[in-house]
């Protein structure tokens, strides 16, 4: 069984300042690990996905995440936040096997001060 | 390239009322999904389809609730009757199953508010 857990609900960065959003995993096969974002009032938009290759993943907007398997974790980082980033950001997992159901975690809502 | 069309993109009814949520997945696209969300639950699985065969629909709330994809390009989703705790917002994903790793593509969503 998979599973996603976010860690923070809500996130407030200031703008310039690192973005770090938080997810750890629990899959019992070599998983694939995605980052969804939704702006308001839109649907989810895929920002970067981890496939097995490179364990540094670089997405758009500037965003990247690391897949760390010793730590089961795939965190999504930005060095410097702009307004634009405000969104929700899901994180999500799914098992390289025949059925490839993606299991999302509960959102993490990123606020940007000015 | 078009991506999942979502109809209506808002929808107020009445209590009571019956809902039809419309969804198009992309062309070629053989999984389609419907998720409900909502700020008290997050985002749901309702049902999804392989080839327009329903697989796995444990997530649909109620017996109120019902979907059916007739083909490849035409899905929807039906309430009725409907009652205000149904409020949310009903998204569609679809995927090519084959060779996928499991990313979804979304529509813009249906928001539903039942008075």
């Amino acid at each position: 069984a998979q599973s996603v857990t976010q860690l923070g609900s809500h996130v407030s960065v200031s703008e310039g300042a690192l973005v770090l959003l938080r997810c750890n995993y629990s899959s019992s096969v070599p998983p694939y690990l995605f980052w969804y974002v939704q702006y308001p009032n839109q649907g989810l938009q895929l920002l970067l996905k981890y496939t097995s290759a490179a364990t540094l993943v670089k997405g758009i907007n500037g965003f990247e995440a690391e897949f760390k398997k010793s730590e089961t974790s795939f965190h999504l980082t930005k060095p410097s936040a702009h307004m634009s980033d405000a969104a929700e950001y899901f994180c999500a997992v799914s098992e390289n096997n025949a059925g490839n159901m993606l299991t999302f975690g509960g959102g993490t809502r990123l606020m940007v001060k000015p | 390239d078009a991506g999942v069309i979502q109809s209506p993109r808002h929808e107020v009814t009445e209590m009571g009322q019956e809902v039809t949520l419309r969804c198009k997945p992309i062309s070629g696209h053989n999984s389609l999904f419907w998720y409900r969300q909502t700020m008290m639950r997050g985002l749901e699985l309702l049902i999804y389809f392989n080839n327009n065969v329903p697989i796995d629909d444990s997530g649909m709330p109620e017996d109120r609730f019902s979907a059916k994809m007739p083909n490849a390009s035409f899905s929807t989703l039906k309430i009725q009757p409907s009652e205000p705790r149904d409020s949310a917002v009903y998204f569609c994903a679809s995927r090519n199953r084959q060779g996928s790793t499991g990313e979804l593509f979304f529509g813009e969503g249906s928001r539903l508010t039942v008075l």
